[in-house]
């Protein structure tokens, strides 16, 4: 069984200054992970996942996430925000057959200017 | 390529009524799942086909069915609709095996009345 816990259910920050969402997962095996974007009234859309070759994962828009086995953490950052990051954030765990995701309460990060 | 297609975008129904969803998967992805997202419960796994066949499904009453076709597009059904059904119904396809992205439509408004 997997779980996954978002620790912050809303973060906002100003424009040009770092973006830090926080994520803890729980899973009975190596893990699959993902960092998914959800803008207002469209479906999800993929940031970044760890496959396990790097623990440092780069994504789309600037934002990374480092895989921290021992912390069981899965933190997504990005160097500086922009107006258009503001959205809702889901981490999410894969069960080991592929075939489910198990989704984080989600972060609603704002962006002030 | 022509991305994950959901119809309809948006659904009233009255409570009692059953509905039925549509998604058309990526060409070449045979995996099609479901969630459903509220605003209480957050994203929840519905089910997964894969070649016609049901692989996994969440804790959803038998009330929510659904298939695919030989074609790989799926459809899922919600029988005597309850007010407590009204969400936003995601589709997603992806290649099977592990660690692979599955790629989102933009969802089914369902709202009961």
């Amino acid at each position: 069984a997997q779980s996954v816990t978002q620790l912050d259910s809303h973060v906002s920050v100003s424009e040009g200054t770092p973006v830090l969402l926080r994520c803890n997962y729980s899973s009975s095996y190596s893990p699959s992970l993902f960092w998914y974007v959800q803008h207002p009234n469209k479906g999800l859309q993929l940031l970044l996942k760890y496959t396990s070759a790097a623990t440092l994962v780069k994504g789309i828009n600037g934002f990374e996430a480092e895989f921290k086995k021992s912390e069981t953490s899965f933190h997504l950052t990005k160097p500086s925000a922009h107006m258009s990051d503001a959205a809702e954030y889901f981490c999410v765990v894969g069960n080991n057959a592929g075939n489910m995701l198990t989704f984080g309460g989600g972060t609603r990060l704002m962006v002030k200017p | 390529k022509a991305g994950v297609t959901q119809t309809p975008r948006y659904l009233i129904k009255t409570r009692g009524q059953q509905v039925t969803l549509s998604c058309s998967p990526i060409s070449g992805h045979r995996s099609v799942s479901w969630y459903q997202q509220t605003p209480g419960q957050g994203l929840q796994f519905l089910f997964e086909y894969f070649s016609e066949t049901q692989r996994n499904k969440g804790n959803f009453p038998g009330r929510f069915s659904g298939r695919q076709f030989s074609n790989s597009r799926s459809e899922m059904n919600v029988s005597t609709l309850e007010l407590g059904d009204s969400a936003l119904y995601l589709c997603a396809s992806r290649t099977p095996g592990e660690n692979t992205e599955a790629f989102f439509g933009q969802g089914t408004r369902l709202t009961v009345v």
